[in-house]
């Protein structure tokens, strides 16, 4: 199966500050999804990004599939923005999450 | 409201006890699948299914059986739990895998095995 790695593991952020994102993948995917797991551990679906660029709101996402790389970005963090981030790979039927990034905004 | 459902939400059990995880959608969607989600590790997935009476092994098929009789159920099967299936269970649905649409999920089920 695909590789998915994520950077960094962990990440602590004062409220207000900017932040990137990264996963990395192994191979070629039909598709890349980032998803957001809440403190509650709801698992919400962020971006939908098998390349180019993509916004909402506070966060954009972009994929450059042709080097297996995807970044997300968020800014002007807040306190809600806390918990873990996944970038998942779908090659077709089967989907490779990465392990995640944890992110703690604080105030 | 669309949504995905499991129940029970937390089960402990022991070893060796078989059980069943439910898994509903209300959205019509054709692709189901079960993961697990254990520390450090992210989430791999167990088995999915493109449609109805058709399921494939995901990336830890062993242990668990699933079954799609009906489109909008995808139940999980532990037919003899052990200690390492201690886990948090997640199900989810999308329209057809990846290659269109995004996956919804479900709220989890926490496993404990003892």
């Amino acid at each position: 199966g695909i590789q998915v790695e994520q950077s960094p593991p962990d990440l602590i952020l004062q409220e207000g500050a900017n932040s990137t994102l990264r996963c990395n993948f192994s191979d070629s995917v039909n598709n890349l999804q980032w998803f957001h797991q809440n403190p509650w551990g709801q698992l919400i679906n962020l971006f939908y990004i098998p390349s180019g660029t993509k916004q909402n709101g506070r966060l954009s996402a972009t994929t450059v599939a042709t080097e297996r790389y995807s970044l997300l970005y968020i800014s002007s963090s807040q306190t809600t923005d806390s918990g873990v981030y996944f970038c998942a790979a779908d090659t077709g039927n089967q989907f490779y999450f990465g392990t995640g990034t944890s992110l703690t905004v604080i105030p | 409201e669309a949504q995905v459902t499991q129940n029970p939400r937390y089960l402990i059990t022991v070893t060796g006890k078989k059980l069943t995880v439910t898994c509903s959608q209300n959205m019509n969607h054709e692709y189901m699948s079960w993961y697990r989600q254990d520390p450090g590790l992210g989430l791999r997935q167990i088995y999915y299914s493109m449609n109805v009476e058709v399921t494939d092994k995901g990336d830890v098929p062993e242990g668990y059986k699933v079954s799609r009789k009906e489109k909008r159920n995808f139940p999980l099967i532990l037919e003899s739990p052990s200690p390492n299936q201690t886990s948090l269970y997640f199900c989810a649905s999308s329209f057809t895998g990846g290659r269109t649409d995004t996956q919804y999920f479900g709220p989890g089920t926490r496993l404990t095995v003892l």
